[in-house]
């Protein structure tokens, strides 16, 4: 399974723009990114996934270059909701199905 | 997406004894994980459930200290056997909701006192 790197910790403003971008050197070629958004006291919720280019749907984009060993999630106009940790994930199917490691996350922190 | 209820969703215990952890989805899923988040910490995949198979664990967690038991398509349960504090953690269980990646149940933050 890939490791990923991302930063530990941003801080933004609200109305900013936030790009978060994931390190993952060794992904494989069956691999997707996935990103997660967790609240305090709530399990990790889905916010994209994609394999490869530019994935957008109504929350956030996801930039994954041509080698594919990094990822930039792609926050717009960010709110004091948005504080959050995320997470970077990298997997794909393996004898059993998915299975999903977690890396440290990025604590994003949102001010007013 | 895929709904999942997760019970109890606190608990305190004394040490020595065991709690059982119930997920229920709301559709039928092949696999279903089992994850611990400690406080302040990221998760970690403590083991993944088919039905009809024994679990598959991850290196650091064993069968006796966290029995799996996975009856049917929509239903799992994970025990937490023979507590000690260090078991004090957040417990979570996820289900493989292609269209949505993984979707997550709410948690049982379990305290062991």
């Amino acid at each position: 399974l890939a490791k990923t790197t991302q930063p530990i910790s941003m801080d933004s403003y609200e109305g900013q723009e936030v790009n978060i971008t994931c390190s993952h050197n060794n992904i494989a070629t069956n691999d997707y990114i996935t990103w997660y958004q967790q609240f305090p006291s709530q399990g990790p919720r889905f916010i994209i996934q994609g394999y490869k280019t530019k994935v957008t749907n109504e929350v956030a984009s996801l930039f994954i270059p041509a080698d594919r060993k990094s990822s930039t999630l792609s926050l717009p106009r960010v709110s004091l909701s948005d504080t959050a940790v995320y997470y970077c994930l990298v997997g794909g199917p393996n004898t059993g199905g998915f299975k999903t490691i977690f890396g440290a996350g990025t604590r994003l922190f949102v001010k007013a | 997406s895929a709904v999942i209820s997760q019970k109890p969703s606190r608990d305190i215990c004394q040490r020595g004894t065991s709690l059982t952890i119930q997920c229920q989805v709301d559709s039928q899923v092949t696999m279903m994980f089992w994850y611990r988040q400690q406080p302040g910490q990221s998760l970690t995949l403590i083991a993944t459930a088919n039905q009809g198979s024994e679990a598959t664990y991850e290196s650091g967690f064993v069968i006796d200290k966290f029995p799996i038991s996975r009856p049917n398509l929509t239903f799992s349960t994970l025990t937490v056997s023979n507590m000690s504090p260090e078991d004090s953690s957040i417990y979570l269980c996820s289900v493989d909701d292609r269209l949505y990646g993984y979707t997550f149940g709410s948690g049982t933050r379990l305290t062991v006192v």
